[in-house]
């Protein structure tokens, strides 16, 4: 049972560039999660999707798209890719409201 | 507005001993859960605990309990007998649930050192 899975673990990008980070889920889990995190911040919510076909703005959407393209998988977009945006970023998964979330490993992504 | 907050960056507990974890929270949502969550320093997240709103008891899973008092919107985390294998960063996130939206913040953390 793979779980949660990213894609790629690491990216070096310069300015400018675009990228997608891919995640999938096997657990047929109706919610997903893309968080960012940084020294001393925690995890950050980036965006979620409480469902297939929905989507909606956590508390930094600012610089990435996301796309819910089916039940299992959930992308993660930068258009421009900045400095600011050097994080790690974690995916995750979760059956409903009362469930726990499943993580993916991260991707560790350096903007330079 | 759905808020946690973890105001402890950093704890010191001797091998054995047990350890408190604190985590506040802010929402106008009768209906909710709290996790805890453990951060090794290998990086992946890994779920300890689950507390309901309307749950009558604290939760526990082994040398782990969550001292949940609703008045005061507070979930620490207790941790009994700590281990070296304790050492870690420990996150308190939460879910609103009646607005079956699903999202799942987190607080800053807290980073664990369990001294021998």
């Amino acid at each position: 049972n793979a779980g949660v899975t990213q894609t790629p673990k690491f990216q070096v990008l310069k300015t400018g560039q675009s990228m997608t980070l891919q995640c999938a889920q096997d657990m047929n889990h109706n919610s997903m999660y893309w968080y960012r995190q940084d020294p001393g911040m925690g995890l950050r919510l980036i965006y979620y999707s409480a469902s297939e076909g929905t989507t909606d703005k956590g508390e930094v959407p600012n610089g990435y798209n996301v796309s819910r393209l089916n039940k299992r998988e959930f992308s993660l977009r930068l258009e421009s890719a900045a400095p600011s945006q050097t994080s790690v970023y974690f995916c995750a998964s979760a059956e409903g409201a009362f469930a726990e979330a499943f993580f993916g490993q991260g991707t560790r992504l350096t903007v330079v | 507005a759905q808020k946690i907050t973890q105001t402890q960056p950093g704890m010191f507990v001797q091998e054995k001993e047990a350890v408190t974890l604190d985590c506040t929270y802010d929402t106008s949502d009768p209906s909710y859960g709290l996790f805890w969550y453990k951060q090794p320093s290998s990086g992946e997240m890994i779920f300890l605990i689950y507390q309901g709103s309307y749950d009558q008891q604290n939760a526990t899973e082994g040398r782990y309990s969550l001292n949940f008092q609703k008045a005061r919107k507070s979930a620490n985390l207790v941790i009994s007998a700590s281990q070296l294998g304790d050492s870690a960063m420990y996150f308190c996130a939460m879910r609103e649930i009646s607005s079956n939206t699903g999202k799942l913040i987190f607080g800053q953390g807290t980073t664990l050192q369990v001294k021998p």
